[in-house]
């Protein structure tokens, strides 16, 4: 089965400072990834989603995410954190098993980013 | 371009009721996923519709159920409600229902089971 494992809970950062999320994968065949964030009482947002070629993926908000084939990991980053990245994040892999566009989602992590 | 519209925003229903929620698509989007999000059990797969079709379905007992119309909106319907199905459910439309088309979510309806 498909699955994607995230081992952060919560990830604190300082604005101005990198940041990074971390993901891990576990698929048979090849990894159709995704990126989602959630905000207090909405919905999930899409980031970015690497389906296959270049390793480093760039997505919305100043996002991007790094690809490693040989960790099986999936890191979502950027370069500097704004208060107002602090929210909920999901990474998701496409689950083949049945067929269609089923996500098989993380656990999230709870991004907080402090002055 | 309208995202994906959920309705009615939170509900409060009592055990043993039912209830019916609302999902429209992004225009042009022909697949529509449900998923549910609870603090304990994270984000789970409810199923997906494609041009009228049950194409995939998660694993949730029979009280949950859906269904698509002719133009793509879905419906999902919890019958005999309990304590446990408490949740947010979201609603998701993608254009071609392919393995690279990203979802795109809705706000979500909050039920609230009493």
């Amino acid at each position: 089965a498909q699955s994607v494992a995230q081992p952060e809970d919560q990830v604190n950062v300082a604005e101005g400072n990198p940041l990074t999320v971390k993901c891990t994968y576990s698929v048979s065949g090849n990894p159709y990834l995704f990126w989602y964030v959630q905000y207090p009482n909405r919905g999930l947002q899409f980031l970015l989603k690497y389906i296959t070629g270049d390793n480093l993926v760039k997505g919305s908000y100043g996002f991007e995410a790094e690809f490693n084939k040989s960790q099986t990991s999936f890191h979502l980053k950027k370069p500097s954190a704004l208060v107002s990245d602090s929210a909920l994040y999901f990474c998701a892999v496409r689950d083949i098993t049945g067929g269609g566009n089923k996500l098989t989602f993380g656990t999230g992590t709870q991004l907080k980013v402090e002055l | 371009k309208a995202g994906v519209t959920q309705t009615p925003r939170y509900l409060i229903k009592t055990r043993g009721q039912q209830v019916t929620l609302s999902c429209s698509p992004i225009s042009g989007h022909r697949s529509v996923s449900w998923y549910q999000q609870t603090p304990g059990q994270g984000l789970q797969f409810l199923f997906e519709y494609f041009s009228e079709t049950q194409r995939n379905k998660g694993n949730f007992p029979g009280r949950f159920s859906g269904r698509q119309f002719s133009n793509s909106r879905s419906e999902m319907n919890v019958s005999t409600l309990e304590l446990g199905d408490s949740a947010l459910y979201l609603c998701a439309s993608s254009l071609a229902g392919t393995e690279d088309s990203p979802l795109h979510f809705g706000n979500g309806t909050r039920l609230t089971v009493t």
